[in-house]
């Protein structure tokens, strides 16, 4: 089973340029989230999709955008990046029940902005 | 005031040791609690959830105290393999929000 693949694993970017991130969950699972990881700080929540259609402001959202394309499928768009932006990007998926659930993760997209 | 807090550590043990991390939470709504593991440079990974009438693992046990908001991991005769930062995880609001700690580091030597 491939769970939660990201795409790319790497990347190096230019002040102001765009990318998008793709993250694909084969599992089923209605919840999708987007983090970034920097040192000292733990894994901080940038947007996250209860289900297909719906995506909500995680904690530290300026600067990106989403589209959960469909129930598979959770991009996280940066739309002109900056150098406060170099981080390491997980994706994780999860299913909804009552009284909260688990999280499944990619394996991280390392990102620099120079 | 972090939703989630740890003290990061690190934790230097030896092999053997017995080793206990805190992890405190604002928010007395929140629901369920779980305790990952992260290896260096690679994904986070559930290690357990944490239950209102604790739970064990093994070498690994995990208790909540909903009253004073805080969770612990107690791990037993450490072991090389247990180096690793160790996440706790508060689950809050309806739509199965997961709020990270900053981790705690710990370090197992010979």
């Amino acid at each position: 089973n491939a769970g939660v693949t990201q795409t790319p694993k790497f990347q190096v970017l230019k002040t102001g340029q765009s990318m998008t991130l793709q993250c694909a969950q084969d599992m089923n699972h209605n919840s999708m989230y987007w983090y970034r990881q920097d040192p000292g700080m733990g894994l901080r929540l940038i947007y996250y999709s209860a289900s297909e259609g719906t995506t909500d402001k995680g904690e530290v959202p300026n600067g990106y955008n989403v589209s959960r394309l469909n129930k598979r499928e959770f991009s996280l768009r940066l739309e002109s990046a900056a150098p406060s932006q170099t981080s390491v990007y997980f994706c994780a998926s999860s299913p909804q029940r009552t009284g909260g659930t688990e999280a499944f993760f990619g394996q991280g997209t390392r990102l620099t902005v120079v | 005031r972090k939703e989630v807090e740890q003290d990061p550590g690190p934790f230097n043990v030896p092999e053997g040791a017995t080793v206990a991390f805190n992890c405190t939470y604002s928010n007395s709504a929140s629901q369920s609690f779980f305790w990952y593991r992260q290896d260096c440079r690679k994904e986070p990974k559930l290690l357990m959830s944490v239950y209102s009438s604790g739970n064990e693992d093994g070498r690994f046990t995990a208790q909540l105290n909903r009253a004073s908001q805080y969770i612990s991991l107690l791990i037993r005769d450490s072991k090389l393999s247990d180096s690793a930062t160790y996440l706790c995880v508060v689950v809050s609001g309806g739509y199965n929000k997961l709020i990270f700690g900053a981790g705690t580091r710990l370090a197992v030597h010979p």
